[in-house]
């Protein structure tokens, strides 16, 4: 069964503190992974985008790593601010259909403390 | 910020009422998305089109229908809703997919049946 799964559930970190999200994922055959980040009630809104090839790729202070041997992404934050409070969401595609199916995790959502 | 939108943003509704959720994009993609999501959980599409008078149901049933008939807007509509209908929806588009396609997503629309 193709899964993604997200952890840890929730963070709590302080301002100006880096952390890292993890992935791992069952999907397969693989496509692509992305990193998307939906605050709250809003739509997510995409910032990394990894094919297999790829194992590191940065957008700012973001930083996503894969390893697709593993089965395994992390997205780093770096110098957290207030403004990334919010969910941030793994997804994977598959090549296995047309429609390059995306396979959602369930977020961790994170929160920043002044 | 991407140019796809959604109306009504929140709605609060009786049982059994018919509701149209509007979405539509200003890029010109022909494939778009509807995904619902609950809260905490990941997000499950629903319908989703190739374009003009082609659309498709996605992996989560759903009591909802979809219309294409312009490029730029695709609209959900519930014939009679009820308290299960209660969700976020979220309306995506692409201008291709398979491979590493962006997908732009709208703020979504807080549906409430009660």
């Amino acid at each position: 069964k193709n899964q993604v799964e997200q952890s840890p559930q929730s963070l709590i970190i302080l301002e100006g503190k880096n952390c890292t999200l993890q992935c791992n994922y069952t999907v397969s055959p693989f496509s692509n992974l992305r990193w998307y980040k939906q605050d709250t009630g809003r739509g997510p809104v995409s910032l990394t985008i990894m094919t297999f090839s790829e194992n590191t790729k940065s957008n700012g202070r973001y930083t996503a790593t894969l390893d697709a041997d593993t089965k395994q992404s992390s997205l780093h934050i770096t110098a957290s601010q207030l403004s990334d409070s919010a969910s941030y969401i793994c997804v994977v595609s598959d090549r296995g259909s047309t429609l390059g199916r995306l396979y959602f995790g369930r977020g961790t959502q994170l929160t920043v403390w002044p | 910020e991407a140019d796809i939108y959604q109306t009504p943003r929140y709605l609060v509704i009786g049982t059994g009422k018919k509701i149209t959720l509007e979405c539509s994009q200003t890029m010109g993609h022909d494939k778009m998305y509807w995904y619902q999501q609950d809260p905490g959980m990941e997000l499950h599409l629903i319908h989703y089109s190739y374009g003009v008078n082609s659309t498709e149901k996605g992996d989560l049933s759903s009591e909802s229908t979809v219309s294409r008939i312009r490029t730029e807007h695709f609209p959900l509509t519930l014939e009679s809703a009820r308290p299960s209908h209660t969700s976020q929806y979220l309306c995506a588009s692409s201008d291709r997919w398979g491979g590493p396609y962006e997908q732009y997503f709208g703020p979504g629309t807080r549906l409430t049946v009660t």
